[in-house]
């Protein structure tokens, strides 16, 4: 079965440190690999996206992603928190291949808490 | 850039009635939409694919009965529960799509939150 997998429901982080949040997924084909970020009563933002190309995307807010291939893994990071950035994490996949376009598979979320 | 709105962010009703939540592009035209929800602390599961001028795809396991999308036009699809029950409280978002196919990014609303008593 396909499915996208966030290993820590909560990552804690002092202001100013590196951060990462992590992602699997198992699905097959070569699919499509998206960040969002959820503020509390918001809707979801886009962060970033890898569809091909560079393994090294860099998205928003000064975040990137790190795609691999034979990890089957696209770990958030940022080289520096700020408290600002605290917020829930969802890592979604898209097959490659079949399905609609909406039809992306999410992991349950990380929420990340920032602390000055 | 793209906005996509909701509402009502928030409902509360009675069992036993209706409910209809609408999303709206405000400033592109949105051929697709999706409508997801999600439980607390659990993820987005998608329920269906409105496209403007046919029918929704609905998702296996929703009922297209209970839960019914129209997408009329190319900015406005709307989400009606009928005949809600407290096991639809949940949290609703819609999504949109400015492409058909493709890997363009999705848009989402900042989701509606519905409480049945």
């Amino acid at each position: 079965a396909q499915s996208v997998a966030q290993p820590e429901d909560q990552v804690n982080v002092a202001e100013g440190n590196p951060l990462t949040v992590k992602c699997t997924y198992s699905v097959s084909g070569n699919p499509y690999l998206f960040w969002y970020v959820q503020y509390p009563n918001r809707g979801l933002q886009f962060l970033l996206k890898y569809i091909t190309g560079d393994n090294l995307v860099k998205g928003s807010y000064g975040f990137e992603a790190e795609f691999n291939k034979s990890q089957t893994s696209f770990h958030l990071k940022k080289p520096s928190a700020l408290v600002s950035d605290s917020a829930l994490y969802f890592c979604a996949v898209r097959p490659h291949y079949g399905g609609s376009q909406g039809n992306l598979i999410f992991g349950k979320g990380t929420k990340l808490s920032v602390k000055p | 850039g793209a906005v996509v709105s909701q509402h009502p962010s928030w409902v509360i009703c009675k069992s036993g009635t209706s409910v209809k939540i609408e999303c709206r592009s405000l400033d592109f035209q949105a051929t697709t939409m999706f409508w997801y929800r999600q439980f607390p602390k659990q993820s987005l599961m998608l329920m269906a694919t409105s496209n403007e001028g046919s029918k929704a795809t609905y998702e296996q396991g929703v009922e297209k009965d209970k839960f019914l999308i129209n997408h009329a036009s190319l900015t406005l699809s709307t989400l009606t529960v009928t005949s809600a029950h407290p096991e639809d409280s949940s949290f609703y978002i819609c999504s949109a799509s400015t492409d058909r196919a493709g890997a363009n990014v999705l848009t989402f609303g900042a989701g509606s939150r519905l409480t049945v008593l």
